[in-house]
């Protein structure tokens, strides 16, 4: 049984638009969700973050937005570029245990 | 900075032999992880540790091993290989298991059993 689910396998957006990548848990006692990247040939790395007492973190060109009731996430990326081309994992973690990873997204940029 | 440092690379092993995957991390963290990513899948781990001398297992342990002597290392022993462990395998890093435990990967270790 999934908790951590990223139903979209793959998004394909052109160079300046924003980029949508969605999360959905099912596990509520989850304390914090994360957002990593992976390009290819490469271990993933982290990206951005949020406690579960927020609704939205900033950083750079990167936002997550959080919504409890719906448990559900989202990684916004304005503008995007081609270097954001890669694999995105959600994750997720409740205190006292391992990060839970969603299957991922494959964002495509094309310039 | 070294990071997080995983050999080999890639490996083929035949059905039955045994290998071990070294990880190695130079940034003093207590926790160390191994996840496998199979193709299509995120990644799920196989076991982690809290600090030297100190292992549990996770979502998928069965046929794999650890141990963690030191800080620094957390060797991943596959016996008796499967093809069902045909994957990439990732060695991670943390300094806490709390919180929002950012984990630093390797760059990833691909096996096929054959």
């Amino acid at each position: 049984d999934q908790q951590v689910k990223q139903n979209s396998p793959s998004l394909s957006v052109q160079e300046g638009r924003i980029s949508i990548l969605n999360c959905d848990y099912t596990n509520s006692m989850f304390d914090y969700f994360l957002w990593y990247k992976k390009y290819p040939a490469e271990g993933p790395t982290f990206l951005i973050s949020i406690s579960s007492i927020k609704d939205k973190n900033e950083d750079g060109r990167f936002t997550v937005f959080l919504n409890k009731s719906a448990k559900h996430l989202s990684l916004h990326i304005v503008p995007s570029q081609p270097g954001d081309s890669a694999v995105y994992f959600c994750a997720a973690i409740q205190a006292g245990t391992a990060l839970i990873f969603g299957k991922g997204t494959t964002l495509s940029v094309s310039s | 900075n070294a990071g997080v440092t995983q050999t080999p690379k890639f490996r083929i092993l035949k059905i039955g032999q045994s290998m071990t995957l070294q990880c190695t991390q130079d940034m003093n963290h207590n926790y160390m992880y191994w996840y496998r990513q199979d193709p299509g899948m995120g990644l799920k781990l196989i076991y982690y540790s809290v600090g030297a001398g100190i292992t549990d297992k996770g979502e998928v342990p069965n046929g794999y091993n650890v141990s963690r002597s030191t800080t620094e290392d957390f060797p991943l022993r596959l016996e008796l290989a499967a093809p069902s462990q045909t994957s990439v395998y990732f060695c991670a890093s943390s300094f806490t298991g709390l919180g929002a435990n950012v984990l630093t990967f390797g760059a990833g270790s691909r096996l096929t059993v054959l």
